[in-house]
């Protein structure tokens, strides 16, 4: 399996513009995280899907952030609009509900807001 | 107070040392994770614990529930150990991260 894969692994944009950021899980695993990480807050939980349905996204910082999956093996976080205090790196992982239940985690994408 | 303490913040330490890191935490929890994360940014679990002690290769992870209280232990230390070591609880529906211990390894 190739792991978790997200894309882009960098993205660079304009304050006001619209980031979408896509992660597809390992094949079978049914729980899939959003991250995000900078240097002031360190790694914090955004939102989690169970079976392709968000769970808890009490970490989602305010509207402007959105998460969705639409099926087992796409998800994507969007920032409409983008500002640059959103700059940091979001990390997007899954793993399945029986057995050792430790997450696998993307490469991460690195997003800057100018 | 953070939930979640990691201790020490930094660690140097030479190659062959035995390494420890302190992890407490202040709330109920059902699960703590180990994760690693390498200076190019990669994220990889090492452990996931509930109760006692996990072994795998030259990492040891223990729990106490009662303490509320987690160490991670490498033994033999090696210079490709060099990273960020954070430990996450998992509470309910949430995760609290420490905010991690930057361990160095020189040979």
């Amino acid at each position: 399996d190739a792991g978790v894969i997200q894309s882009p692994r960098h993205e660079v944009t304009e304050m006001g513009q619209e980031v979408t950021l896509r992660c597809k899980p390992i094949s079978g695993h049914d729980y899939l995280f959003w991250y995000r990480q900078t240097m002031m807050r360190g790694l914090e939980l955004l939102i989690y899907f169970n079976n392709n349905v968000p769970i808890d996204d009490s970490g989602m910082p305010e509207d402007r952030f959105s998460a969705k999956m639409p099926n087992a093996s796409f998800s994507t976080l969007k920032i409409q609009p983008s500002e640059p205090r959103d700059s940091a790196v979001y990390f997007c992982a899954s793993k399945t509900s029986g057995g050792a239940g430790e997450q696998f985690f993307g490469p991460g994408t690195r997003l800057t807001v100018l | 107070k953070n939930e979640v303490e990691q201790s020490p913040q930094n660690l140097t330490a030479q190659e062959g040392e035995f390494i420890t890191i302190n992890c407490s935490y202040s709330v109920g929890i059902s699960a703590l994770h180990w994760l690693q994360q390498h200076p190019g940014g990669g994220i990889v679990s090492l452990f996931m614990l509930s109760s006692g002690k996990k072994k795998h290769g030259r990492l040891i992870a223990t729990i106490n529930i009662q303490e509320k209280h987690s160490s991670l232990h490498i033994t033999a230390s090696h210079p490709r150990d060099s990273a960020v070591y954070i430990c996450a609880v998992r509470s309910d529906n949430d995760m609290r991260f420490g905010a991690g211990t930057r361990l160095t390894v020189k040979p």
